[in-house]
């Protein structure tokens, strides 16, 4: 089965600092999803990345998929306290043809300082 | 408004005892997914489904069952063979298996008492 690796596993900011957070793949990602979670709470979808190369952006938040589709980075500029939370990301299984089993890494929790 | 509604929100469970967690979805979603969240392991995949009638073992299924007798509808049952089941309980839904679109619902947190 694909395992995810997230790193790191925690990071803790000051306010206004840009920071990077990686999801590796064992094997080629075909969907790759980022979500974000508040504490005992649901999972609030970011982005999705498919293609090698992909970049996506919202608002201060940009998500890569490098050309190999093994490796994701997603990376929030100027952060802020509303940043703070876990952020898990996710991938397809089997290239979309097995029953859409999304595979999550361990999660990373950011804290950011005001 | 369209959604995944998860409940309760906190339950307990006495040892050997089974208990229902309920999820239910109006976004006229086909596949369904129940999803365990335990501290520093992400998220391990229990059951899904993909159509009414028919649900296939995810990674961690042992202790557990589920039925899928309605489209909307895809409860869990944590059995008393589960043997650690105090974790945080997340169900999913996407239009249909491998279209993306994960919607997730805002989870139960289990505790054995």
């Amino acid at each position: 089965s694909q395992e995810l690796e997230q790193s790191p596993q925690s990071l803790i900011v000051q306010e206004g600092k840009n920071l990077t957070i990686n999801c590796t793949s064992s094997k080629t990602l075909y969907g790759l999803y980022w979500y974000k979670q508040k504490y005992g709470e649901g999972l609030i979808f970011l982005m999705m990345l498919q293609k090698g190369g992909e970049e996506k952006s919202h608002e201060k938040i940009t998500a890569k998929l490098d050309e190999k589709k093994q490796q994701s980075s997603l990376h929030i500029t100027a952060s802020q306290p509303s940043h703070a939370g876990i952020y898990l990301c996710g991938a397809d299984n089997a290239g979309g043809t097995s029953y859409g089993k999304l595979t999550f890494g361990q999660g990373t929790i950011l804290t950011v300082h005001p | 408004d369209g959604g995944i509604t998860q409940s309760p929100k906190y339950l307990f469970r006495k040892e050997g005892q089974n208990v229902t967690l309920s999820c239910e979805q109006n976004l006229n979603h086909d596949a369904m997914y129940w999803y365990r969240q335990d501290p520093g392991q992400g998220l391990r995949l229990i059951y899904y489904s993909q159509i009414v009638n028919d649900f296939q073992k995810g990674d961690i299924a042992e202790g557990y069952s589920v039925s899928r007798e309605k489209k909307e509808s895809f409860p869990l049952t944590v059995t008393s063979a589960q043997k650690n089941p105090t974790a945080f309980y997340l169900c999913a839904s996407s239009i249909a298996p491998g279209a993306g679109g994960y919607t997730f619902g805002s989870g139960t947190r289990l505790t054995v008492v």
